[in-house]
């Protein structure tokens, strides 16, 4: 069975200091994983994924995600945090069973205090 | 730019009266999905078109039809609209064959039911 937890339902940060948004998945595949972060009334935007090559990925924005597949964890980091990062960010697994097969977990609302 | 393109941004209905979502894409892609996304939850996947081939979720409604007729155009009918259908509505689309099946999310619908 494949599933997403996303270990914090809220994270607050003050600006220029490290995000760490945290995200465990179960999978009987070896998954593709994504990370997507939604501004308040806007679509999802891919921020990164992990498609079996590089553990270490690098997205837009400065964010990057680490692929561990011992601690099934694809945790996503910042060094330095922007008032704009101030987002929901969903943490998505995907397999190759089929067309609908994306997996949400529950989403982290990401608070930047100036 | 090739994109996902969703019309209205805002609908307002009012209860019981058919509401059609529109969504179009020029990435040529084979595969459009719909999406219902309610306040601070993940998005829910309420059914997808592999080609022309109708995918329905178990658990969507029957309130709840979708039409494409061609590649690029998807649009999502609600019959009678209820007070609990109003929400964000999420078109997305992929290309079979793609490594990850990464879908690619227009900026979405926001639907007010009155």
């Amino acid at each position: 069975a494949q599933s997403v937890t996303q270990l914090d339902s809220h994270v607050s940060v003050s600006e220029g200091t490290p995000v760490l948004l945290r995200c465990n998945y179960s999978s009987s595949y070896s998954p593709s994983l994504f990370w997507y972060v939604q501004h308040p009334n806007k679509g999802l935007q891919l921020l990164l994924k992990y498609t079996s090559a590089a553990t270490l990925v690098k997205g837009i924005n400065g964010f990057e995600a680490e692929f561990k597949k011992s601690e099934t964890s694809f945790h996503l980091t910042k060094p330095s945090a922007h008032m704009s990062d101030a987002a929901e960010y969903f943490c998505v697994v995907s397999e190759p069973t089929g067309a609908n097969n994306l997996f949400f977990g529950t989403g982290t609302r990401l608070t930047v205090i100036p | 730019d090739a994109m996902v393109i969703q019309n209205p941004r805002y609908q307002v209905t009012q209860f019981g009266k058919p509401v059609t979502l529109s969504c179009s894409q020029t990435l040529n892609h084979n595969v459009m999905y719909w999406y219902q996304q309610k306040s601070s939850q993940a998005p829910k996947l309420l059914f997808h078109y592999y080609d022309k081939d109708f995918n329905n979720e178990a658990d969507t409604p029957d309130n709840f039809q979708s039409r494409r007729p061609n590649t690029s155009f998807c649009f999502l009918d609600i019959r009678s609209p209820g007070l609990g259908d109003a929400a964000m509505y999420l078109c997305a689309t992929s290309r079979e064959g793609a490594v990850s099946y990464e879908q690619y999310f227009g900026p979405g619908t926001r639907l007010t039911v009155t």
